[in-house]
């Protein structure tokens, strides 16, 4: 069965940064995009980006671009999402989300277990 | 940025039908998908491509769209429906995906 397994909670100071791994079983890695997503508490989903396994191909919401590096290692079947410049804001829990594909279309299908990352002097 | 927009709360009584807007100018070419969250855990499909229900999703969850507008409907809610519900699409581009801000749907 398809699993993502993301690394565990993390706390940093301002003005660091924060790598967050999503280790995917149970499917062929390269064959599925990985979106990143995620809810600062009490606050709604937020779509950070995506990043294609296979190619290395990414793309990022605009609200991240510039601060926000998407990779992966396929030789271990896991995918990384990068934030720098950390700040109070982006406390939150992060998301890997592996995409599932019907119809020509793609969504979001396969979630991870959630990181929380805290910022906070 | 492209932006999708839902009401922020709907109560309904036990039994009762509940609607959850979602508007959106791409949603008359691009496909809505909706997504269920109780509190503490990870989102759960409900329904893609506008009006598909997942396997496993009771037949009380459909799906509609029409213009600018998709809706998430309930029929006969039940008080385990009780949870946050977050509209999915991808702007005219199709490149980049956002969230609407989410509902908070109350049944009691």
């Amino acid at each position: 069965q398809v699993q993502l397994v993301q690394s565990g909670a993390e706390v940093k100071k301002p003005g660091a940064s924060v790598k967050v791994s999503c280790k995917a079983s149970g499917y062929t890695f390269t064959s599925y995009d990985i979106n990143w997503v995620r809810q600062a508490t009490g606050q709604g989903l937020e779509w950070m980006g995506w990043m294609n396994p296979n190619s290395g191909n990414t793309g990022y919401a605009q609200k991240f671009q510039g601060r926000v590096t998407m990779t992966r290692n396929t030789s271990i079947s896991t995918a990384y999402m990068e934030l720098s410049s950390l700040r109070s804001e982006d406390t939150a829990v992060y998301y890997c989300a592996r995409a599932y594909c019907s119809g020509g279309s793609c969504y979001p299908g396969y979630w991870g277990q959630g990181t929380l990352v805290t910022v906070s002097s | 940025s492209y932006e999708l927009t839902q009401p922020p709360s709907v109560s309904v009584s036990p039994g009762q039908t509940a609607r959850i807007t979602c508007s959106g100018d791409a949603l008359p070419k691009k496909y809505a998908y909706w997504y269920q969250q109780k509190s503490g855990q990870a989102p759960v499909l409900v329904i893609y491509e506008d009006s598909k229900r997942p396997s496993g999703i009771p037949e009380r969850f459909s799906g509609s769209s029409s213009g600018t507008m998709a809706t998430l409907t309930i029929s006969g809610a039940q008080v385990e429906d009780e949870a946050d519900y977050y509209c999915y699409s991808t702007d005219s581009s199709g490149n980049h995906k956002v969230f609407g801000g989410g509902t908070k749907l109350t049944v009691l």
